[in-house]
């Protein structure tokens, strides 16, 4: 069975500066996706990033980039130059690709509230 | 693009009625719907999985009488709460596989349930 754990419930970072968000995962599947989503209070889920397994680089979107570390199975979210609109739950996210009736499932870590300080 | 309408965005019923939820592809075909509950500052935990044309996939522990999903069309699911509870109040949010954006998936925008 495939895991994600995210082991910080709450953020907090400066406006302008850097934050880390941590996600470790789990699973033997050796193809797999991971992505981060952002949720902001009104409940809508904001893709944010996307790392392949295969991926030989990390991906980066814009202030947004994943430290994707394989062998240590985590994909940490980097927020470079943090706004104040960053503050909201961030959620790390696994896809396998195994077969099965639940083909391409979406597991989720327990998510992270980031709360930007002016 | 790719969008999922899901409506309704908040629903009040009372105990014992019965709820529908819509999610519609609207600008392609989602083959398959992957539905979620999601409790106040916790994760997306995903109910059920619903493909074109055929049963639904539940989770462990997830009442499938209860929570009747139906994928009639490729652009349309819905997810209906019976018999509500005041236990089952709680944000439902669907995500479809298809579409351009997201990596392959895309998210309705969540329906607050609150059962009276």
């Amino acid at each position: 069975a495939q895991k994600i754990t995210q082991t910080q419930p709450g953020m907090f970072v400066q406006e302008k500066e850097a934050v880390t968000l941590d996600c470790t995962y789990d699973t033997s599947d050796p193809s797999y996706g991971l992505f981060w989503y952002k949720q902001p209070s009104s409940g809508e889920m904001i893709f944010l990033i996307y790392q392949g397994s295969y991926d030989q680089q990390n991906a980066t979107e814009g202030r947004y980039s994943l430290n994707f570390q394989k062998a240590r199975k985590s994909a940490n979210l980097v927020i470079s130059a943090s706004q104040l609109g960053d503050s909201a739950m961030y959620f790390c996210a696994m896809r396998v690709h195994a077969g099965g009736t639940s083909y391409g499932k979406l597991t989720f870590g327990q998510g992270t509230i980031l709360t930007v300080h002016p | 693009g790719a969008v999922v309408s899901q409506h309704p965005s908040w629903v009040i019923c009372k105990s014992g009625t019965s709820v529908k939820i819509e999610c519609r592809s609207l600008d392609f075909q989602a083959t398959t719907m992957f539905w979620y509950r999601q409790f106040p500052k916790q994760s997306l935990m995903l109910m059920a999985t619903s493909n074109e044309g055929s049963k639904a996939t539940y989770e462990q522990g997830v009442e499938k009488d209860k929570f009747l999903i139906n994928h009639a069309s490729l652009t349309l699911s819905t997810l209906t709460v019976t018999s509500a509870h005041p236990e089952d109040s709680s944000f439902y949010i669907c995500s479809a596989r298809g579409g351009l954006k997201g990596s392959g998936y895309t998210f309705g925008s969540g329906t607050r349930l609150t059962v009276v």
